[in-house]
């Protein structure tokens, strides 16, 4: 079984530039969470995703930050403008039908 | 909303030893609990859970205890080994409608040949 799949693996970009990241969760996975994790950190939810439906986005910079997960599948998650501080790496997971979450490796993001 | 603090932050055994870290949160209303590890340049990866309505639970070498009067849960690693070199993060969630899950700040285990 394939696994939680990221890119870009690494991103440098300067400040106020945007970016944006890519995540395919495991096949047949409805639930999908992006998680920013600031080093030394652990995980902090930005987003959770029920298919194609926003669940909880509570904790997500919203003037600067915005996620989508088209036909119910894959999601993309943007900055726009990028600041210093959301230098982090920041993981996709998806969990099938109970709370067991499977993490992919993660887009390490500089921003200088 | 749910907070879960961990400790120790760090932590070094020699090989063999016993590993103990330990966990509270504050949400009653939390019944699961997973740990997960998180090697160098990859994503956490779940190695046991345990639900509120049992105290304890053993998967080989790991093991995981929860007082949900105390709301204190522990993980424990024995007989330790280089390979379990890692970040270790404890996690509380509550599982009726949409699962929110908070993390502990992390513990790095550091265990010496």
């Amino acid at each position: 079984e394939a696994g939680v799949a990221q890119s870009p693996r690494y991103k440098i970009i300067e400040k106020r530039q945007s970016v944006a990241f890519w995540c395919n969760p495991i096949s047949g996975h409805a639930t999908l969470y992006w998680y920013q994790q600031i080093l030394g950190q652990g995980p902090k939810l930005l987003i959770q995703f029920q298919n194609n439906g926003v669940v909880d986005d509570s904790q997500l910079p919203k003037d600067r930050f915005s996620a989508e997960r088209l036909k119910g599948v894959d999601s993309t998650l943007k900055i726009q403008p990028a600041k210093l501080e959301d230098s982090a790496v920041y993981l996709c997971a998806s969990t099938l039908l109970g709370p067991e979450a499977f993490f992919g490796q993660g887009t390490r993001l500089t921003v200088v | 909303g749910e907070n879960v603090e961990q400790h120790p932050s760090t932590l070094s055994v020699q090989e063999g030893d016993s590993a103990v870290i330990k966990c509270t949160y504050s949400d009653s209303a939390s019944n699961y609990f997973p740990w997960y590890k998180q090697e160098l340049g990859k994503g956490p990866q779940l190695i046991i859970d345990i639900r509120s309505n049992v105290g304890e639970k053993k998967d080989q070498r790991i093991a995981v205890t929860l007082n949900k009067t105390a709301k204190h849960f522990s993980l424990h690693i024995t007989e330790t080994q280089p390979e379990d070199s890692a970040v270790y993060f404890c996690a509380a969630s509550n599982s009726g409608g949409y699962q929110k899950v908070t993390f502990g700040t992390g513990t790095k285990l550091q265990v010496i040949p």
